[in-house]
């Protein structure tokens, strides 16, 4: 089984920097995934960590320990739309094509 | 374009009623998936179709049950509504294979059982 593990909601000022973790229990790993998505829309693709460390864009950037089984997704600089929640999700390792998701962080920001 | 198009986008019905969701997608993926998103916004898959060949199967009622008429359609039956099947339903595509492949996701449907 998997259990993935986010904390509900956060809060934080424009222009600030916010972390939101993740942690997962899993039978098998094959990747895992941040999304976004806004109130009343579709999830859309944030980024994937496969391997240990640091993947940036932009203003976001994504870190994964395999070992610990955690991650976080770092938010820069932040506006007032990216207000949304951010959803973890893991892919399993058997099936490419089996992905579970956390119950997602709402992130309100605040001017 | 739209990549993943889901009709109707609400869907308002009483209990027992049998309904169906439509979803397509023109990105030429080879993998579908049906998701249910509760009142808490958990996301849970339900199905997975490959190719038209259905590879993951959750345990959700037998009420629900998807067809693939080709790979670019993943619709979602539901028989004998209930109260609980209240939910946002989303459908995604992604392709196949290993490697940095994200999943598209349409635009939900809300469908709300009285």
């Amino acid at each position: 089984g998997q259990n993935i593990d986010q904390p509900t909601e956060m809060t934080a000022t424009e222009g600030a920097i916010v972390q939101i973790n993740c942690t997962y229990q899993t039978s098998g790993f094959n990747g895992l995934f941040w999304y976004q998505q806004h109130a009343g829309e579709a999830p859309t693709f944030l980024s994937y960590n496969v391997l240990d460390g640091l993947e940036e864009k932009g203003r976001f950037s994504s870190f994964l320990s395999r070992s610990k089984g955690y991650s976080y997704l770092l938010l820069k600089e932040l506006q007032m739309k990216d207000s949304a929640s951010y959803l973890c999700a893991v892919r399993d390792e058997w099936n490419n094509n089996d992905m579970r998701f956390g119950a997602g962080t709402r992130l309100t920001v605040k001017p | 374009d739209t990549a993943v198009s889901q009709t109707p986008k609400y869907l308002v019905t009483q209990m027992g009623n049998d309904k169906s969701i439509k979803c397509e997608q023109n990105l030429g993926h080879d993998t579908m998936y049906w998701y249910k998103q509760d009142s808490k916004k958990f996301l849970k898959i339900m199905f997975s179709y490959n190719n038209k060949e259905l590879i993951i199967n959750e345990t959700v009622p037998n009420r629900f049950s998807p067809k693939s008429p080709d790979k670019a359609h993943l619709n979602l039956h539901i028989n004998s509504l209930e109260l609980g099947d209240s939910a946002v339903y989303f459908c995604a595509s992604s392709p196949r294979g290993a490697g940095n492949y994200e999943q598209y996701f349409g635009p939900g449907t809300r469908l709300t059982v009285t």
